[in-house]
């Protein structure tokens, strides 16, 4: 159980364009997704937490018109790189929030990531 | 500013032998301690989470945690060169945010 899978795995744009990155839960419902990015050598990035049916809540620094997030239901989120420039190309891993059987406490699992690169 | 913080390593071990990581975190009030294991270029793998003091023990890996000390250990027993790779320390303070280490990169070595 807890499998969360992404797609596409890796895509290519050109400078200009726009790119949506789909990320689903297979086996559970996760009404908290994460949207992280991560560059080579380094750490992950939080970049914005997406909630089921609400607007998704963006860390500082993170522009919200460029990264548009859509969790239109309790196993989908959506990332969608807006114009997407060459300084976008990166890592970006999601992950969803599972319940645990202990009460309050949750599980993060990630999905396979999508290396972007625009051209 | 609520951190958790592991040494960068690399750490090298020979095969067979016992990987010790260790993760400290600044907020008292951590509720959930989670490790992760990521191979170059692959995304974090849910490795072991605790939630209560002392061990806890999967396989080959232990977690411990000491919250009066506020620190949370992984020991892989047995190491195996497809242990190497970089271990991520997560804590969860009941918000919905977690808080991750940088990463222990472990090396195994043949």
């Amino acid at each position: 159980g807890a499998v969360v899978s992404q797609h596409p795995s890796w895509v290519i744009c050109k400078s200009g364009t726009s790119v949506k990155i789909e990320c689903r839960s297979l086996d559970f419902q996760a009404t908290t997704m994460f949207w992280y990015r991560q560059f080579p050598k380094q750490s992950l990035m939080l970049m914005a937490t997406s909630n089921e049916g609400s607007k998704a809540t963006y860390e500082q620094g993170v522009e919200k018109d460029k990264f548009l997030i859509n969790h239109a239901s309790l196993t989908l989120s959506t990332l969608t790189v807006t114009s997407a420039h060459p300084e976008d190309s990166s890592f970006y891993i999601c992950s969803a929030r599972r319940t645990s059987g202990i009460s309050s406490s949750y599980e993060q699992y990630f999905g396979p990531g999508t290396r972007l690169t625009v051209t | 500013q609520k951190e958790v913080e592991q040494n960068s390593g690399p750490l090298s071990v020979p095969e067979g032998a016992i990987a010790s990581l260790n993760c400290t975190y600044s907020d008292r009030g951590s509720q959930s301690f989670f490790w992760y294991r990521q191979y170059s270029g692959k995304s974090p793998e849910l490795i072991m989470f605790i939630y209560s003091n002392g061990d806890k023990e999967d396989g080959r890996f232990t977690a411990q945690l000491n919250k009066a000390s506020q620190y949370v250990s992984l020991l892989i027993r047995d190491s195996q060169p497809s242990d190497s790779a970089t271990y991520l320390c997560a804590v969860n303070s009941g918000t919905y945010k977690y808080i991750f280490g940088t990463g222990t990169r472990l090396k195994v070595l043949a």
